[in-house]
């Protein structure tokens, strides 16, 4: 069982909006604004999309935004192409001995 | 260009130890924190452990005392120690860079296979 709570799957359309949702607790995604968010297609290491809940590094497409409300963070991807199609993993630092925590990971379908 | 390069996978038997390596190349290796996650096939992605720019090290419980991560800086090179393997420790083990005090990892290798079978 992951740390943070993430919905299995997700679809949508071309030119449809997505969000994703990434629950946790305020030791973790309630308490820091250190969320972040990964992109992993089949067979390759995942690469970061977004950092400290709402910042994209460069080369990330500006479809791709974040948010966070309370111990709820949030991804939105706008747009959508087929390209997107992929595995999203959302990231928190924790104050605890485990520094690190992930979502259990979201499939997200393209139509 | 960035970039980090896992070795050192492979099959091992429950008890059995594995050294893990991370070859960066492309930047300060000594400017950035060094961490690895694993992921078991079809599972999601678990953090095992970091190393920071002066060498303190942080593991979660699931590992403490079995895995060891290192660095040499004068070789560019992220070490894990990994022993007394469990079945559970089956998975791809990723190297990830983090800027000195983040949390958010960029990049990535592209991941080493450690399958623990008897």
């Amino acid at each position: 069982q992951s740390a943070l709570t993430q919905p299995p799957s997700v679809s949508g359309s071309p030119g449809q909006s997505i969000t994703i949702s990434c629950t946790g607790t305020s030791s973790d995604v309630g308490g820091y604004n250190f969320v972040s968010w990964y992109q992993q297609h089949p067979g390759k290491a995942p690469k970061l999309i977004i950092f400290d809940v709402t910042n994209r590094p460069s080369g990330v497409s500006n479809r791709i935004s974040g948010s966070k409300s309370g111990n709820t963070a949030s991804l939105t991807i706008s747009g959508l192409q087929a390209e997107d199609e992929a595995d999203y993993y959302c990231s928190s630092y924790r104050s605890s001995s485990t520094l690190v925590v992930f979502g259990g990971g979201t499939q997200l379908t393209v139509l | 260009e960035v970039q980090l390069v896992d070795s050192g996978g492979g099959f091992v038997q429950p008890g059995g130890s594995l050294r893990l390596s991370c070859a960066a190349s492309g930047f300060t290796f000594s400017d950035y924190d060094m961490h690895w996650v694993r992921q078991s096939t079809g599972k999601s992605l678990e953090w095992v452990s970091g190393i920071d720019t002066v060498g303190g090290t942080y593991y979660p419980g699931s590992v403490q005392g079995r895995f060891t991560i290192s660095r040499d800086n004068a070789k560019n090179s992220l070490y894990l120690q990994m022993n007394s393997l469990r079945a559970g420790d089956t998975a791809v083990y990723y190297c990830a860079r983090a800027k000195k005090g983040v949390h958010w990892l960029d990049p990535w290798g592209q991941g080493t296979l450690v399958t623990v079978s008897s």
